[in-house]
């Protein structure tokens, strides 16, 4: 079946570091990605998405490339802010977009000033 | 973007009590709606997916006398947690999906916090 790896955390950096959190998945056909991000005592938000290989996904300085060859979709900010510190979800959809997504475990972020 | 509401966001309630909560999409019709549960740092796990007008399906290991579920419309899905016991105590989120306006794309309520005493 489908399944989500993404690196263990707390990842914890200092204000404008450069920040990758590391995302695989195993599918079979042609998944749709996504990274969600979950703040404190909040909900889950769509952060970016893409639905082929070579998409590249981006929202607030976040990016994410799908990449089939690797089976990856790292994702990657070049300068955090402590605003940035939250939970956050690789996440994959299958074609069909019916079924429920599969989550990640999440990995948290810090950022400290 | 879409908008989904969930209500409460937090309850507090004593065992053996039911507790309801409602997931509401504000500005679209949810076709799909999910129900998620979340404990203390650890990720999303699919309890049940609820589509209108039909019974819901449960994962395994979900209980679903325990956790009633009802999508009696477009806009509005409700989980009931019945006779309601300490280890119930959890972060429940719904989600809700359409098809027909952007596929794959779950948009998420704020989630709702509950405690048994």
């Amino acid at each position: 079946g489908n399944s989500v790896t993404q690196m263990e955390g707390p990842v914890t950096l200092s204000e404008e570091a450069f920040l990758t959190i590391n995302c695989t998945y195993t599918a079979t056909g042609y998944p749709s990605l996504f990274w969600y991000v979950q703040y404190p005592g909040e909900g889950l938000q769509l952060l970016l998405k893409a639905t082929k290989a070579d998409d590249k996904g981006s929202n607030k300085g976040f990016e994410a490339t799908y990449r089939k060859e690797t089976t990856s979709f790292h994702l990657e900010k070049g300068s955090v802010q402590v605003s940035d510190s939250a939970v956050y979800f690789c996440a994959l959809g299958d074609y069909s977009g019916n079924t429920p997504l599969v989550f990640g475990k999440g990995t948290r972020l810090s950022v400290i000033a | 973007g879409a908008v989904v509401s969930q209500h409460p966001s937090w309850v507090i309630c004593k065992s053996g009590t039911s507790v309801k909560i409602e997931c509401r999409s504000l500005d679209f019709q949810a076709t799909t709606m999910f129900w998620y549960r979340q404990f203390p740092k650890q990720s999303l796990m699919l309890m049940a997916t609820s589509n209108e007008g039909s019974k819901a399906t449960y994962e395994q290991g979900v209980e679903k006398d325990k956790f009633l579920i009802n999508h009696a419309s477009l806009t509005l899905s409700t989980l009931t947690v019945t006779s309601a016991h300490p280890e119930d105590s959890s972060f429940y989120i719904c989600s809700a999906l359409n098809l027909a306006v952007a596929k794959n794309i779950q948009y998420f309520g704020a989630g709702t916090r509950l405690s048994v005493l």
